[in-house]
């Protein structure tokens, strides 16, 4: 059954704590996207990646980082730098090809500190 | 830098009628545009897109209308069902150096009354 798993659901952190979104795809994606959700704001492109050990700075990347050392997975860290960091955050994966296609999204991480 | 607009942050139509939300966009490097459609804590799904060598795409109760000159698409959907009370998200693709970035605008929350 493919898709798209974001991991946990629920998050709490300290702050000044770093913390860890996971999201996984067993789609054979190699395009990969992390947004980050704000009441009236819509969502807003934090990081994406194109193919493994590569990726590019989105609208609103300070504050965080990420590594794509697999194609199936794409973890985005909230690290102590981000100043406001209570978000319901999305992650997306898209087939890449010749022509554009639609991308699928997890169920999202509520990160909230406290 | 907002690329990809949705004016009317919300919308109420009478089940049965026809619901119209729309988008504006400024970047005409865009040639790709998709509707999402998202309930709360959920990721969005994807509903329908549209390249823009054309102006229309149908599928079932929805159809999405591209004016590029204008830079603005919109989703109608007709009849409009209570089950489809949710925000909806336009989306645009553009590729930049072979990375496909999508930009999202910031929802139309659409409230069907019975």
């Amino acid at each position: 059954d493919g898709g798209i798993t974001q991991s946990p659901k629920y998050l709490f952190r300290k702050e000044g704590q770093n913390v860890t979104l996971s999201c996984e795809q067993n789609l054979n994606h190699d395009a990969m996207y992390w947004y980050r959700q704000d009441p009236g704001q819509g969502l807003r492109l934090i990081y994406y990646s194109q193919i493994v050990n590569d990726f590019q700075k989105g609208d609103i990347a300070e504050g965080y980082s990420v590594s794509r050392e697999k194609k199936e997975s794409f973890p985005l860290t909230v690290t102590s730098a981000q100043k406001n960091p209570t978000a319901f955050y999305l992650c997306a994966s898209r087939r890449q090809g010749a022509s554009y296609t639609e991308a699928f999204f997890g169920q999202g991480t509520r990160l909230t500190v406290v | 830098d907002q690329q990809v607009k949705q004016n009317s942050p919300s919308l109420s139509v009478q089940e049965g009628r026809i619901s119209i939300l729309n988008c504006d966009y400024t970047n005409s490097m865009f040639d790709y545009f998709l509707w999402y459609k998202k309930y709360p804590a959920e990721g969005p799904t994807f509903l329908i897109s549209i390249s823009s060598i054309k102006d229309k795409n149908e599928d079932g109760r929805f159809t999405v209308f591209l004016n590029k000159s204008a830079k603005h698409l919109s989703l109608h959907i007709v009849p409009s069902q209570p089950g489809d009370s949710a925000v909806y998200f336009c989306a645009a693709s553009a590729r930049d150096f072979g990375n496909e970035k999508l930009t999202f605008g910031t929802g139309t929350r659409l409230t069907i009354i019975p």
